[in-house]
């Protein structure tokens, strides 16, 4: 079945620092691709989309862009501040039109 | 304000003994859902309903039930609780199906002695 693969954490970084965090992903086709993020002691939240190739979804000064030759959606963000502290899920729709997660991913953003 | 509301937030409780959580969203979302998450497998869809009386199962439905009754309120029913049940739990909604917005309650964590 169709499937999302996050890089390991946590990710660590100082304030300030370029963030990314890798999503790969398995599908039929060409799902809709989501991040969601999960600040401490809550529920999620969507963070940004994308539904077709080449889209690039953004919001709060994180992108991301659909890459359907690298099977990819990568999360960026120039520069990260200690509020962006959080566990970030990659996702997509599957073809049963299920929502898929990674296992997501903690970022640490220190002073 | 818009919101998913879950109850209880923490629950302690033992083997066999029958329990429901809540959920109730104010934004007239059609489609409703629940996850569980479980270090190191993210989340996982238990059951969804796309519309009132409409439910179906998600990846990973068995020891749960679901009702859909009202538009607003859709509860997660554990009849027999066993220890692997353990885990956080999010209801979720969406206006009309997972294309949209998920909006995601604060969760409720569960313990099963």
């Amino acid at each position: 079945g169709d499937s999302v693969t996050q890089m390991e954490g946590p990710v660590t970084l100082s304030e300030e620092a370029f963030l990314t965090i890798n999503c790969t992903y398995t599908a039929t086709g060409y799902p809709s691709l989501f991040w969601y993020v999960q600040y401490p002691g809550e529920g999620l939240q969507l963070l940004l989309k994308a539904t077709k190739a080449d889209d690039k979804g953004s919001n709060k000064g994180f992108e991301a862009t659909y890459r359907k030759e690298t099977t990819s959606f990568h999360l960026e963000k120039g520069s990260v501040q200690v509020s962006d502290s959080a566990v970030y899920f990659c996702a997509l729709i599957d073809n049963t039109d299920k929502l898929i997660f990674g296992t997501g991913t903690r970022l640490q953003v220190f002073p | 304000e818009a919101q998913v509301t879950q109850n209880p937030r923490y629950l302690i409780t033992v083997t066999g003994k029958k329990l429901t959580v809540t959920c109730s969203q104010n934004m007239n979302h059609e489609y409703m859902s629940w996850y569980r998450q479980d270090p190191g497998l993210g989340l996982r869809q238990i059951y969804y309903s796309m519309n009132v009386e409409v439910t179906d199962k998600g990846d990973v439905p068995e020891g749960y039930k679901v009702s859909r009754k009202e538009k607003r309120n859709f509860p997660l029913i554990l009849e027999s609780p066993s220890p692997n049940q353990t885990s956080l739990y999010f209801c979720a909604s969406s206006f009309l199906d997972l294309t949209d917005t998920q909006y995601f309650g604060p969760g409720t964590r569960l313990t099963v002695l």
